[in-house]
């Protein structure tokens, strides 16, 4: 049973440049979360993705947005890159929406912009 | 004030010896809580996940809830040096229903040998 995948694992992008990260979900769910983890810092959430629309959103801007295709995966896509986006970028899945959902993470894409 | 709150350490215990990760979380309607592990450059791993009040049990590990004092801890006995790792705290945002976390900012916990 795979679990949840993300791609790449690192990247390197250079600012103002745009960037696109992938995440396949666990078998059988259905929910896809993206989160951003600084140096040090807890993970914060950007948005999640259910039944292809966007349920909810963090505080971040309008350049981070999203997708998820009828396959259950999802994208990410940051636009204009600031160097204050470098971090790890983390896809989580889960099944049905609900407070008691466990969520599962992928391993991570390491997004470094110079 | 932070919504999750967790001292950031490192929390340095003994092997064989008991390590207390405590949390505290702001938002009285919270209704579920989770314990991830995270190695050095890894993703948070899922471990434990607590709903009621009182304690609940998995292996070494114990994680104990306490709504009406808005607080999370988890218990690692027999500790390991293999537990070296971050803890992270999350809580599940209690004024939605979405399964939105909000974690806290870790504790790095060493266990020497």
């Amino acid at each position: 049973d795979a679990g949840v995948t993300q791609s790449p694992t690192h990247l390197i992008k250079t600012r103002g440049q745009q960037v696109t990260l992938r995440c396949s979900p666990k078998s059988g769910h259905d929910t896809v979360s993206w989160y951003q983890q600084a140096l040090g810092q807890g993970p914060q959430f950007i948005f999640q993705y259910y039944e292809e629309e966007e349920r909810q959103r963090g505080n971040f801007p309008d350049r981070f947005s999203g997708h998820q295709f009828p396959n259950y995966s999802s994208e990410l896509n940051v636009n204009a890159l600031l160097l204050g986006d470098s971090a790890l970028y983390l896809c989580a899945s889960s099944f049905v929406v609900s407070m008691n959902t466990e969520a599962f993470f992928g391993q991570g894409t390491r997004l470094t912009v110079v | 004030q932070k919504e999750v709150e967790q001292n950031s350490g490192p929390l340095s215990v003994p092997e064989g010896a008991i390590a207390s990760l405590n949390c505290t979380y702001s938002d009285r309607g919270s209704q579920s809580f989770f314990w991830y592990r995270q190695y050095s450059g890894k993703s948070p791993e899922l471990i434990m996940s607590i709903y009621s009040n009182g304690d609940k049990e998995d292996g070494r590990f114990t994680a104990q809830l306490n709504k009406a004092s808005q607080y999370v801890s988890l218990l690692i006995r027999d500790s390991q040096p293999s537990d070296s790792a971050t803890y992270l705290c999350a809580v599940n945002n209690g004024s939605s229903n979405t399964g939105k976390l909000i974690f806290g900012q870790g504790t790095t916990l060493q266990v020497k040998p």
